[in-house]
């Protein structure tokens, strides 16, 4: 099946920090990918919808000065969380499709679990 | 606010006993994904079903999407301790494909 790769894992970080955390389609071109955040027991909440070389759709709620989304190629996006707080601290997934929209099957990266202190 | 209500939230079984999920939808769906996610694990893509009424079968994994494309349902038949997992519906709705709609997840546990 497809692997969808996210870097890194996890990372600690001082508040006002900023953290990057990369994901890449390893063997497939993702024409849409998606980010998630998800709390310990608890479903995945959508944060954005990012389309390669246009601006990301962000979902209601979730700030796009403060949760930068850039998908440059049909293999890599990024989230880069700025000036990070210990209220950003979650586990942060993204997903991947072949297609556009939501109709295709995601393949999920690891994820990648953020401390802020 | 959610929009697909997935029942129960836990479910705790003997290692052979039967386990069912629900997912139900207020509007229509176009389709409907399962995913499985182990404990410390990322969402894994089960099955997707896009037809009214439809029934699809992975070993002793049943999935069924209602007649009415509003309401699906996963069903484990003797479940193993490798069933242990929070089993996640996500919908498309109908006329919005931008986005899957996710319940909120039913956890299982396992008794050995």
């Amino acid at each position: 099946g497809a692997v969808v790769s996210q870097h890194p894992s996890w990372v600690i970080c001082k508040s006002g920090t900023s953290v990057k955390i990369e994901c890449r389609s390893l063997d497939f071109q993702a024409t849409t990918m998606f980010w998630y955040r998800q709390f310990p027991k608890q479903s995945l909440m959508l944060m954005a919808t990012s389309n390669e070389g246009s601006k990301a759709t962000y979902e209601q709620g979730v700030e796009k000065d403060k949760f930068l989304i850039n998908h440059a190629s049909l293999t890599l996006s990024t989230l880069t969380v700025t000036s990070a707080h210990p209220e950003d601290s979650s586990f942060y997934i993204c997903s991947a499709t072949q297609g556009q929209g939501a109709w295709n099957e995601q393949f999920f990266g690891p994820g990648t679990r953020l401390t802020v202190l | 606010g959610q929009q697909v209500m997935q029942i129960p939230q836990y479910q705790h079984v003997q290692e052979g006993e039967d386990f069912t999920t629900y997912c139900n939808s207020s509007t229509t769906l176009s389709n409907i994904q399962w995913y499985k996610q182990r404990p410390g694990g990322h969402p894994v893509f089960l099955i997707q079903l896009v037809k009214s009424g439809e029934v699809k079968k992975q070993k002793r994994l049943t999935f069924q999407f209602g007649e009415a494309k509003k309401n699906s349902s996963l069903h484990i038949t003797a479940t193993q301790t490798t069933d242990v997992g929070t089993y996640f519906c996500a919908a498309v709705r109908a006329g919005n494909n931008r986005k899957l709609i996710w319940g909120l997840g039913t956890s299982l546990a396992v008794n050995p």
